[in-house]
């Protein structure tokens, strides 16, 4: 079968730091991909790995090792918009069908 | 550039009685996929249609079926509806054939059985 285990929840301060960490089993993987969702709203892309190695976009970073099955969404300088689920997804082809995560429900304060 | 759009956004419905949900794919895109997301929960893959036919299939019963036209809209059934059908139905689209990853969603069907 297919898994992706993620926390459920991490609360942070604005300003701060927070790593969402993603582990994952899947009988293909092409690449790790991180959407971000607010409440009803529709998940957002924020980023992709195929290979190893980080991969930044602003204020948001991922990191991808395909040894460890293992990848994490970091988000700097946390802002009160930040606040929302943060959902890790699997691909095995390009295009293709994507396998989420539970999702990481991340709490700003102020 | 017009983004994915849903439509209905909010529908309640019966339990044993029948619904379609309509997505207009983002404008060059020739692939959606639908999916399922119970509250609280990450979204379910249900099946994909690239060029008119089905292209992968998730863990769904049969009475979840779909659609996909010329001008790449698509069309989610469901047959028999249930209580745990309740959930947010999310369609996205994408461009497979190229280097492109991402996936572009709508605001989602949000179906209520009672």
């Amino acid at each position: 079968g297919q898994s992706l285990e993620q926390p459920s929840e991490v609360t942070a301060v604005e300003g701060a730091i927070v790593q969402i960490n993603c582990t994952y089993q899947t009988s293909g993987f092409y690449g790790l991909s991180w959407y971000q969702q607010h409440d009803g709203g529709a998940p957002t892309f924020l980023s992709y790995n195929a290979l190893d190695g980080l991969e930044e976009t602003g204020r948001f970073s991922s990191f991808l090792s395909r040894s460890d099955s293992y990848g994490y969404l970091l988000l700097q300088e946390l802002q009160m918009k930040d606040s929302a689920s943060y959902f890790c997804a699997v691909s095995e082809a390009a295009g293709n069908k994507l396998t989420f995560g539970g999702g990481t429900r991340v709490l700003v304060k102020p | 550039e017009t983004g994915v759009t849903q439509s209905p956004t909010h529908l309640i419905k019966t339990r044993g009685q029948q619904v379609t949900l309509r997505c207009s794919s983002q404008s060059g895109h020739n692939t959606v996929s639908w999916y399922q997301q119970a509250l609280g929960q990450g979204p379910q893959f249900i099946f994909q249609y690239y060029r008119e036919e089905e292209n992968g299939r998730g863990n769904f019963p049969p009475r979840f079926s779909g659609l996909q036209f010329p001008n790449y809209s698509s069309e989610l059934n469901v047959n028999a509806l249930e209580l745990d059908d309740s959930a947010l139905y999310l369609c996205a689209s994408s461009l497979v054939g190229t280097s492109s990853y991402e996936q572009y969603f709508g605001p989602g069907t949000r179906l209520t059985v009672t």
